[in-house]
């Protein structure tokens, strides 16, 4: 059974305080996504890796930072967490499909307040 | 950037139709996905389709693409209250750049 799971379910976390969030699949998956999920905002891309290493934006990746050590963590780091930052967080990992589709698997969320 | 908008809400009668439409500004999406995502948990994979189709039928669920108008819809099937969820759209662009639709939260009354 593909798994994808996420360090916190809950965190709270002060205005300035430096946040790490840890995103673990266990599905040898080359590329692993950030996601935030706001209410009538959708998911927006915050940043996704496509190998170790390495990393590129997405849509909204200011005030965010990405590590990639190994294959199987992706990190997620907020270096000044300020209140506008407050959200729901998903992490997903996807693969190729034969027909070229990606399916991605996503983790159950960590929902950050930041007071 | 591409913009994927769907309605925010939608209410429906346990054993009707329901459709849940999306659409996109973008042309070039290659697949086109329809995930769901349930209370407390994250996103699930329900159906997806390549851009050259018109329909995909699977078990109760039919998506329908209108490449034309850029929209794309979600019917289901004897709707249950099992099926009480947000569903988002999603659009394969370049790379593995997936972009999500604003999701739909649809209500299933008993």
């Amino acid at each position: 059974d593909v798994k994808v799971t996420q360090s916190s379910r809950y965190l709270v976390k002060r205005t300035g305080e430096k946040v790490f969030l840890e995103c673990v699949q266990d599905m040898d998956h080359e590329n692993m996504f950030w996601y935030r999920q706001d209410p009538g905002l959708g998911l927006r891309l915050i940043y996704f890796s496509y190998d170790v290493k390495m990393k590129e934006k997405g849509d909204i990746p200011e005030g965010y930072s990405v590590s990639r050590e190994k294959k199987e963590r992706f990190s997620l780091i907020l270096e000044s967490a300020s209140t506008n930052q407050t959200s729901m967080y998903l992490c997903a990992s996807s693969f190729r499909r034969s027909d070229s589709s990606y399916e991605q698997y996503f983790g159950p969320g960590t929902r950050l307040t930041v007071t | 950037g591409e913009d994927v908008e769907q309605s925010l809400f939608l209410s429906v009668r346990e054993g009707d139709s329901s459709v849940i439409n999306c659409t996109y500004t973008d042309s070039s999406s290659t697949y086109l996905y329809w995930y769901k995502q349930e209370p407390g948990a994250g996103l699930q994979l329900l159906t997806y389709i390549f851009s050259n189709m018109d329909m995909k039928q699977d078990q109760r669920l039919t998506v329908l693409l209108n490449k034309k108008d850029k929209h794309l819809s979600l019917r289901i099937a004897d709707t249950q209250t099992g099926d009480s969820a947000i569903y988002f759209c999603a659009l394969k662009g370049g790379y593995q750049k997936v972009t999500f639709g604003t999701g739909t939260k649809l209500q299933v009354i008993p």
